[in-house]
């Protein structure tokens, strides 16, 4: 199975710029997507192949990276961004990473 | 408005059956393929199954292969998961989604809790 990585949290303030990481254990092309996931509700869909912005999502969200290497980026963050994370490959059988859990200051 | 309802979720005894429907709407449902994804309570996300949009073809994650079954009724527009032989480790949300490379739609989730 291919491994994603992420770190399992951060803390920004309302504003600023959070980049969130996954590393895979082997190349996946452009085959990564982003979720969100806030408390009690379902994940919802972010980016697509890498870097592709999911319709309705604000253009705050962007994604970027290639091979094993892939950052969701949130610029400005907002009060409503507070949830976790995910990134997911589908260059095999689908795997998740671990979550990163977004806090604001 | 693509709409994902999973039913079936509840308590059940250690190596017992259930089974999980998930009705799909808003979208042609025969044409795309359908997976389902769990999350263990306080936990990640963990692929579980996917079948293909005739359902001709399904895959399992390891754990859960000649345990669980997906299938999908297209005629009823219908996504089913039978679990049998349950375990404490399958104790989990059980998420119906739509596949389009990535999982576009997600299901509200359901509940399935394996104890005795």
């Amino acid at each position: 199975d291919t491994v994603l990585t992420q770190s399992p949290a951060l803390a920004v303030s309302p504003g600023e710029r959070v980049t969130i990481s996954c590393r895979a254990s082997e190349s996946v092309s452009t085959l990564m997507h982003w979720y969100q996931q806030k408390p009690g509700q379902q994940p919802t869909l972010l980016i697509y192949l890498a870097s592709n912005l999911e319709s309705g999502v604000p253009a705050r969200f962007s994604g970027s990276g290639s091979g094993t290497d892939f950052t969701l980026t949130i610029d400005p963050v907002e009060a409503d961004d507070t949830a976790t994370y995910y990134c997911q490959q589908s260059w095999n059988d689908p795997t998740f990473g671990g979550g990163t859990k977004l806090e604001l200051k | 408005e693509v709409q994902l309802v999973e039913s079936g979720g509840g308590l059940v005894q250690p190596g017992r059956s259930l089974k999980l429907s998930c009705a799909a709407s808003g979208f042609t449902f025969s044409n795309y393929y359908m997976a389902w994804v769990r999350q263990a309570p306080t936990k990640g996300l963990e692929w579980v199954a996917s079948i293909t949009n005739s359902g001709g073809s399904t895959y399992y994650r390891d754990s859960v292969k000649g345990r669980f079954t997906i299938s999908r009724d297209n005629a009823k527009s219908t996504l089913y998961l039978q679990m049998d032989s349950l375990r404490s480790e399958d104790t989990a949300t059980y998420y119906c989604t739509r596949v389009e490379s990535p999982f576009d739609y997600w299901g509200q989730g359901v509940m399935v809790t394996v104890s005795s």
